[in-house]
Order: structure tokens, then sequence, then C-alpha cells
């Protein structure tokens, strides 16, 4: 089955690091794009930055830029999105989803279950 | 940047009905444009891309049309199962976008 995994819900404390992870199935993997889309309670999608797990060529929306890091192992199939000092702002749904490579074809045909951050002192 | 405005923000409607939802880009974005379906509490579902091509499994009611800034997604007959957030999302360069949402209810 083709399908992306993400890694369980985190509860976190302000300042504290986190790295939360996708992993693809049933496909190439290094054929399409890997996205994070952050979606915080009740509100819209943000896409928040992409991988191209072939090479590791990242690049980010210029809103989380700096913020959070975006990095994959091929060789497990995996993504990663990783904060090293999270706020409670950070609280959000987390998704990863796909798109393939050629630049007609940035759209997000395959989605993973989200990743439910929650930041609270 | 782009930016992607959809309109409205929220509707109800009727069962049967025919319902459309705009998204206009600030700049042409020719057909890069897809529509996402998002059902209460799941994940995020690709219904169109390139503007009008319907993706695989996707009921025929739903379509897409427009170019360049001015798009569109119609239901030609509202069913309950269609109760959802609708998204558009351009992809003409490596900054993606997605619009802010429009809430879709049964009258």
């Amino acid at each position: 089955e083709v399908q992306l995994v993400q890694s369980g819900a985190e509860v976190k404390k302000p300042g504290e690091s986190l790295r939360i992870s996708c992993k693809g199935s049933g496909y190439s993997f290094t054929s399409y794009w890997i996205s994070w889309v952050r979606q915080m309670p009740g509100k819209g999608l943000e896409w928040m930055g992409r991988i191209d797990p072939s090479d590791s060529y990242t690049n980010y929306s210029p809103s989380f830029q700096g913020h959070v890091t975006i990095s994959a192992d091929k060789s497990i199939s995996t993504a990663y999105l990783q904060w090293s000092s999270l706020k409670a702002s950070d609280t959000a749904m987390y998704y990863c989803a796909r798109q393939e490579l050629g630049p007609d074809y940035w759209y997000f045909d395959l989605w993973g279950r989200g990743t439910l951050v929650t930041v609270s002192s | 940047d782009i930016q992607m405005t959809q309109s409205p923000s929220s509707l109800s409607a009727s069962v049967g009905d025919r319902v459309t939802i705009t998204c206009r880009a600030s700049q042409g974005i020719s057909n890069y444009l897809a529509w996402y379906q998002q059902k209460p509490g799941k994940v995020p579902k690709l219904l169109i891309y390139a503007a009008s091509t319907l993706q695989s499994g996707v009921p025929s009611r739903f379509s897409g049309s427009g170019s360049g800034t001015d798009f569109t997604l119609t239901i030609s007959s509202l069913q309950p199962e269609d109760v959802a957030t609708y998204y558009c999302q351009k992809y003409n360069s490596a900054l993606l976008t997605f619009g802010q949402g429009t809430r879709l209810e049964i009258k």
C-alpha cells in the first residue's frame, strides 16, 4: 500500500526540542518531494517547506525559514521536521505530503495522517 | 509573494444545490492550481489538479475551471458527505501557497 506513516502525538514544554517523522512506503521515496504542512487549531493549511529525498535539497516558506529544519534519510525512506526550541505557538497538527518532482506536478497527492504537537508548560 | 484568496469564507447550501467556490490569485499562475477537501477531523484530500483535472476516484459532481488568476470549484449537486472545508493551492513556483479555505455546510 502506498502510504505516508507519521510518528505519534507529542506533548512538550516550551524550549524543548522535537523531531517528528514521516515514513514513505509502497512507492519510490526518492521520486517525490516530501512537504510539511501546518494546521493550527481551527485554522487553515500552511505550507512550511519541503525536501527532495534524493539529494536532501530543501526549500522553505519564508514564514518558517529559520524556525524549523526539514531533513530526510533516504536509506530508511523517512523525512523529518525538527524544532530546536519549541514555543506554545507551535501547537498544531503537522501533516507530511508528497509531490512528484517535476514542476508541473507540485500538488499533494498523498498525505500522512498527521502528528499532533502540543506545547504547554 | 502571490496571495490566494478564496470566496466565500463559508457558505450554507441545500442538498442537490449547485455550489461554486472561487479562488483568486494576486498574479497569474497559468493552470497551476489544485483543490483539496478536508472533512472535519480528517486528512486533506486532493480533488482537482491542473485547475480542471479530476483526481482518480473523485466523484464527477466535482469540477474545476479557470486559468491565470481566477479559478472555480463547482459541486454540481451537493451531497451530505460534501460537508467540508475546501482549499485551493497554487504550485506555479517553489513557494507553495494555500487559500484560506471555504467552509461548506448543509442548510
